[in-house]
């Protein structure tokens, strides 16, 4: 079956612009995850969705990183005037209650 | 939140040997999972191990629940098996987020 898409596979971007990232989970996954992973670096986490339950959003570095999960489905991560320290590699993840993770391929930001 | 250490951050391995991968949790863990990233930066899901022990091919991890650690065992490694292995787990809630360590980067040579 299908695995986690995320869209764009990469994303170029000039400083201070506005970027949005889509990530369309494992069908029927009820938890969906955002991870960010800079150059050599491990994955910090950014924002934990699980079923209609509010969003952790612990992780998220600033107020200009936001993220939505529209119907309990698809989720995009928004982040605005972009810095050039927010390029990295961003990772989208889902599951079905405890189960095991699954990642989608990352969409990797670049900001100029 | 849950500290998660790894060790040892590289490891150099001729193809055919064997070794060892640890992960320490600073609280209990119920959820822990072993991934390897490959090259390419795909991440797959090596294991879901909160206690016990697992075996995939050459691949076994174990989990020592109640003191806190994981080992990932490599037998006969292969210049596939190369990339970087991360444990990931939870803090009390068992369908939260899960967080990873800083990886153990392995590089097999033929």
């Amino acid at each position: 079956g299908a695995g986690v898409s995320q869209s764009p596979s990469n994303k170029v971007t000039e400083k201070g612009k506005d970027v949005e990232l889509r990530c369309d989970p494992i069908s029927g996954h009820t938890a969906l995850y955002w991870y960010r992973q800079s150059l050599g670096q491990g994955l910090e986490f950014l924002i934990y969705f699980q079923g209609n339950s509010a969003p952790d959003k612990s992780g998220l570095p600033s107020d200009r990183f936001s993220a939505e999960r529209t119907g309990g489905s698809v989720s995009t991560l928004t982040i605005q005037r972009t810095q050039q320290e927010d390029s990295a590699v961003y990772l989208c993840a889902s599951r079905l209650g405890s189960s095991p993770l699954h990642f989608g391929n990352g969409t990797r930001l670049t900001v100029t | 939140g849950i500290q998660v250490e790894q060790s040892p951050p590289d490891l150099i391995l001729q193809e055919g040997a064997n070794s060892t991968l640890r992960c320490n949790f600073s609280d209990s863990v119920n959820n822990l999972q072993w991934f390897h990233q490959n090259p390419w930066g795909q991440l797959i899901n090596l294991f879901y191990i909160p206690s016990g022990t697992k075996q995939n091919g050459r691949l076994s991890a174990t989990t020592v629940a109640t003191e806190r650690y994981s080992l990932l065992y490599i037998s006969s490694s292969q210049t596939t098996d190369s990339g970087v292995y991360f444990c990931a787990g939870p803090g009390t809630d068992s369908w939260g987020k899960l967080q990873f360590g800083a990886g153990t980067q392995v590089v097999v040579t033929p």
